[in-house]
């Protein structure tokens, strides 16, 4: 049964355009979530997170939308650059942390 | 502050054998939690270890295994290793609180082949 999911396996986005990744979550229990981002061969790097008291959380070319009704989430990034073509992984902590399968990003110069 | 440290970063091993990771986790740090990743997989949580216990499980046969020591080196352990063990495994880290509504810090991982 899985939790956490990105229904979307792949993006490709033009560079300078949105991109807008999406989460969905089963389990309402769930109160902290993270988005990581993966070069191939790397761990992930943690990009920004958001609290479910919290609706939005921004930082820099990244924010990130919380809808809890929806147990859904999405990660904006904006203006989209080649540097960002990377698996963009969604979490979501509660007793432990679960992560989505990944979203594979291409941004096209 | 150095980050999250997985040794062996590659290694490959036969069908039958067992296999130990290592992690030292960022200093201050006392959760390590393990994850598994295959192609076409996301990650998948392993187990969760906090102050020496063992805190979280994942759904992973009883052949695999870890230990949190006093220091929070984690290790984790494969025995009876089977070709769909190869994998990328992912330690990580998180602020002192552990892992529940923190951030978690990853290694750069340990590639396990099986042969």
């Amino acid at each position: 049964d899985q939790q956490v999911k990105q229904n979307s396996p792949s993006l490709s986005v033009q560079e300078g355009r949105i991109s807008i990744l999406n989460c969905d979550y089963t389990n309402s229990m769930f109160d902290y979530f993270l988005w990581y981002k993966k070069y191939p061969a790397e761990g992930p790097t943690f990009l920004i997170s958001i609290s479910s008291i919290k609706d939005k959380n921004e930082d820099g070319r990244f924010t990130v939308f919380l809808n809890k009704s929806a147990k859904h989430l999405s990660l904006h990034i904006v203006p989209s650059q080649p540097g960002d073509s990377a698996v963009y992984f969604c979490a979501a902590s509660g007793d432990k942390v679960i992560f989505g399968p990944g979203t594979s990003l291409s941004v096209i110069p | 502050k150095a980050g999250v440290t997985q040794t062996p970063r590659y290694l490959i091993k036969t069908r039958g054998q067992q296999v130990t990771l290592s992690c030292s986790p960022i200093s201050g740090h006392r959760s390590v939690s393990w994850y598994q990743q295959t192609p076409g997989q996301g990650l998948q949580f392993l187990f969760e270890y906090f102050s020496e216990t063992q805190r979280n499980k994942g759904n992973f046969p009883g052949r695999f295994s870890g230990r949190q020591f006093s220091n929070s080196r984690s290790e984790m352990n494969v025995s009876t290793l089977e070709l769909g063990d190869s994998a990328l495994y992912l330690c990580a880290s998180s602020t002192p609180g552990g892992a529940l509504g923190n951030t978690i810090y990853f290694g750069e991982g340990s590639w396990l082949t099986v042969v």
